[in-house]
């Protein structure tokens, strides 16, 4: 089985600071891991993922993350938070030769203050 | 926008209703999913596509019933709901699965409410 954990329902930055989103995963085998963002009444927008290779991934709107397999994590990061970066956030995860069945998590509101 | 729209985007129904629901996408994609997202719980997968062979189940009862006449094209039929069916459903389509990595693009949803 494979399950992914984002332990926080929501994370408050002020504009202009640096945004973590945690997430952790559970998998035998190899991940691959996803990251998605929600905004009001939209489907998920994909942000980034990891497959293989480095552990520091970029993806959209300047966002990064890093897997960790010692921690079995992959959190989301920004250097500096947009109010426009406010939205729900997923984090998903297969297994390598599982098919493309994504298990997502619950999600994690990012609000971002002026 | 994704590539994958979907129609309608809002739908209100009654229990004996019954109502489909459409996804198409626009990208070239071999494989679509259907997904449900309810308040409070993790996206939950219902339904995979293949070449318009359906790959995956998750448990989904028998009042969704879904039809892929075509790899560019998805249908949910829902008959007989419950109320607790009441969620936001989204379509996602990625190239061929088997393959392994590929990123699955989402629509934006039908808002379905169950009355």
């Amino acid at each position: 089985a494979q399950s992914v954990a984002q332990p926080e329902d929501q994370v408050n930055v002020a504009e202009g600071n640096p945004l973590t989103v945690k997430c952790t995963y559970s998998v035998s085998g190899n991940p691959y891991l996803f990251w998605y963002v929600q905004y009001p009444n939209r489907g998920l927008q994909f942000l980034l993922k990891y497959i293989t290779g480095d552990n520091l991934v970029k993806g959209s709107y300047g966002f990064e993350a890093e897997f960790n397999k010692s921690q079995t994590s992959f959190h989301l990061k920004k250097p500096s938070a947009l109010v426009s970066d406010s939205a729900l956030y997923f984090c998903a995860v297969r297994r390598n030769n599982a098919g493309n069945m994504l298990t997502f998590g619950g999600g994690t509101r990012l609000m971002v203050k002026p | 926008e994704t590539g994958v729209t979907q129609t309608p985007r809002h739908l209100v129904m009654g229990m004996t209703n019954k109502k489909s629901l459409k996804c198409e996408q626009h990208l070239g994609h071999n494989a679509m999913y259907w997904y449900k997202q309810s308040a409070k719980k993790p996206l939950e997968l219902m339904f995979v596509y293949n070449f318009k062979e359906q790959t995956e189940n998750n448990s989904v009862p028998s009042r969704f019933s879904p039809e892929c006449p075509n790899s560019s094209h998805l249908f949910l039929h829902l008959h007989t709901l419950q109320p607790e069916d009441s969620a936001l459903y989204l379509c996602a389509s990625s190239q061929d699965p088997q393959q392994g990595q590929e990123t699955q693009y989402f629509g934006p949803g039908t808002r379905l409410l169950v009355l």
